[in-house]
C-alpha cells in the first residue's frame, strides 16, 4: 500500500465552474477525513466518513460542496459553482483503528 | 467545544541545538489523543508522535519527545539535536472522535 492518494495534485479553474476531487485511502482505513487548509494555517474540517456513511459535516461546508464515499472505499468531494474564497489546499486523511491520521499529499484549488 | 492553541507562529534553532515548540488545548473530554504533525514545505503532512491521554509517561520517537501535562492541557514538543530536515510547519492536533489543529509553528533549523 503506498498510502493515501489524492487525484489530481493542482486544478486551476475560472469562478463559477464545478470541481471534483478524488481521494483514495489506505485500504484496510473505515475513516475518511476532509479538510481544507489556506495558507499559513492549520487544517479546517470538512467532513468525514465511516465506511460509507457521512457522519459529520462542519459548518464550512457550504451547500456547493458534497462529499461521497459510495463503496466506503474512494471518496469524492466536489464543489459547484467555485467561488475564489474556495481557493486552498484540500487535503484528505484515512484512520484506522488507533485514532490516527495519515494525509493524502493534498490538491491545491485556484480558482480565477 | 475543542480547541488547540500555538502561541510561537515561527520559531528558529541552530542545526544540532535542542528546541522546545508549544501546544495548550481546551477539552471537557477525558479520553482523547494528542498529535505532532510536520508538514515541510510543499510536502505531505506526516505524524511525529503520538500521546494517549491515559497513559502518564511522556511519548518519545526517537530525537522527538513530548510533555504532556493533563491537568495544565499542555502538550509540548521538544526536537533535540536539531537537524535541517526538521525545518517545516508543525501542528499540535487533539483528537476524541474529530481532529482539531492547531494554527501551526513554522521552524526553520539554521546552519
Amino acid at each position: 500500500d503506498t498510502g493515501v492518494s489524492q487525484d489530481p495534485r493542482h486544478k486551476i479553474t475560472k469562478r463559477g465552474q464545478n470541481v471534483t476531487f478524488r481521494c483514495d485511502p489506505i485500504s484496510e482505513h473505515n475513516r475518511l477525513y476532509w479538510y481544507r487548509q489556506t495558507l499559513g494555517q492549520g487544517p479546517e474540517f470538512l467532513t468525514y466518513f465511516q465506511n460509507e456513511a457521512q457522519l459529520e459535516k462542519s459548518r464550512l461546508l457550504s451547500d456547493r460542496f458534497s462529499a461521497e464515499r459510495p463503496k466506503g472505499s474512494f471518496s469524492t468531494l466536489e464543489i459547484q459553482r467555485t467561488e475564489q474564497g474556495d481557493s486552498a489546499m484540500y487535503l484528505c486523511a484515512s484512520s484506522g483503528s488507533y485514532n490516527e491520521q495519515f494525509f493524502g499529499p493534498g490538491t491545491r484549488l485556484t480558482v480565477l | 467545544a475543542q480547541t488547540v492553541t500555538q502561541s510561537q507562529p515561527e520559531m528558529s534553532v541552530q542545526e544540532a541545538e535542542t528546541v522546545t515548540l508549544s501546544c495548550t488545548y481546551d477539552t471537557s473530554e477525558n479520553n482523547y489523543y494528542l498529535f505532532w504533525y510536520k508538514q515541510p514545505p510543499s510536502r505531505q503532512m506526516i505524524l511525529v508522535i503520538r500521546q494517549e491521554a491515559y497513559k502518564q509517561q511522556n511519548a518519545t520517537e526517537n530525537r522527538f519527545s513530548v510533555n504532556f501535562q493533563k491537568a495544565a492541557k499542555s502538550f509540548s514538543l521538544k526536537i533535540s539535536d536539531s537537524q535541517l530536515g526538521d525545518t517545516a510547519m508543525y501542528f499540535c492536533a487533539f483528537s476524541s472522535d474529530q481532529f482539531y489543529f492547531g494554527t501551526g509553528t513554522s521552524l526553520t533549523v539554521i546552519p
